[in-house]
């Protein structure tokens, strides 16, 4: 089955520490690409995208994620966590196939120890 | 522009009961979504609709009835409701320029069926 994978569930980090976390996907063809972060208590907003050119996009609050087709990945990457970034993210796809369809993985919970 | 609203933000509902769900947009977006969120599992599709007048199930649509009278509004129906129910419920609305899409969350409702 077509599936989005974030094989990290939790993870603990302190602060300045870097952060990485990874995003496979199983669509074959296009697909768009989205990471989204959740604060606690509140809704999912966007971090970054990627639709198509550089593979390497930047986001907001100094996200980065980076598109290896070849692999089927999308992980997302930041040099320098603060406690602020304590949240759950989850990646998303959209396979240009399917229209308007988004799958989601399941998400990682991040926590950021001052 | 007040984006994805929705109402209630949180509601306790007995077994059997039914209530509805709101969610409005005012980026006149033809798309529209409602996700549940259950802890560890992600974001679940329930229905989908492309444009007022037209509705789709999604990956879990047992137990909800979705209408698009209107391109704003997207109300989520339960009928019975069950404990196996009990979630956080995100409407979305989605952009579409060129084959890309971009999702816009609502704020959620946490329901609890006791």
């Amino acid at each position: 089955a077509q599936s989005v994978s974030q094989h990290n569930h939790h993870v603990i980090l302190s602060e300045a520490a870097s952060l990485e976390l990874g995003c496979n996907y199983s669509y074959g063809g296009t697909v768009n690409l989205f990471w989204y972060v959740q604060y606690p208590g509140q809704h999912l907003q966007l971090l970054l995208k990627y639709f198509s050119g550089d593979p390497l996009v930047k986001g907001i609050k100094g996200f980065e994620a980076e598109f290896i087709k070849s692999k089927f990945s999308f992980n997302l990457r930041k040099p320098s966590v603060q406690w602020s970034d304590t949240a759950e993210y989850f990646c998303a796809v959209n396979p240009f196939n399917t229209g308007n369809q988004f799958y989601f993985g399941t998400g990682t919970s991040l926590t950021v120890i001052p | 522009n007040a984006g994805v609203t929705q109402t209630p933000k949180f509601r306790i509902l007995k077994i059997g009961q039914s209530m509805t769900l709101q969610c409005a947009q005012d980026m006149n977006h033809n798309y529209m979504y409602w996700y549940r969120q259950d802890p560890g599992m992600g974001l679940k599709l329930i229905y989908y609709s492309v444009g007022a007048g037209i509705t789709d199930k999604g990956e879990v649509p047992n137990g909800y009835n979705v209408s698009r009278s209107t391109t704003e509004d997207f109300p989520l129906r339960l009928e019975l409701a069950a404990p196996s129910q009990t979630s956080v419920y995100f409407c979305a609305s989605s952009s579409q320029t060129g084959g890309r899409y971009e999702q816009y969350f609502g704020p959620g409702t946490r329901l609890t069926v006791t």
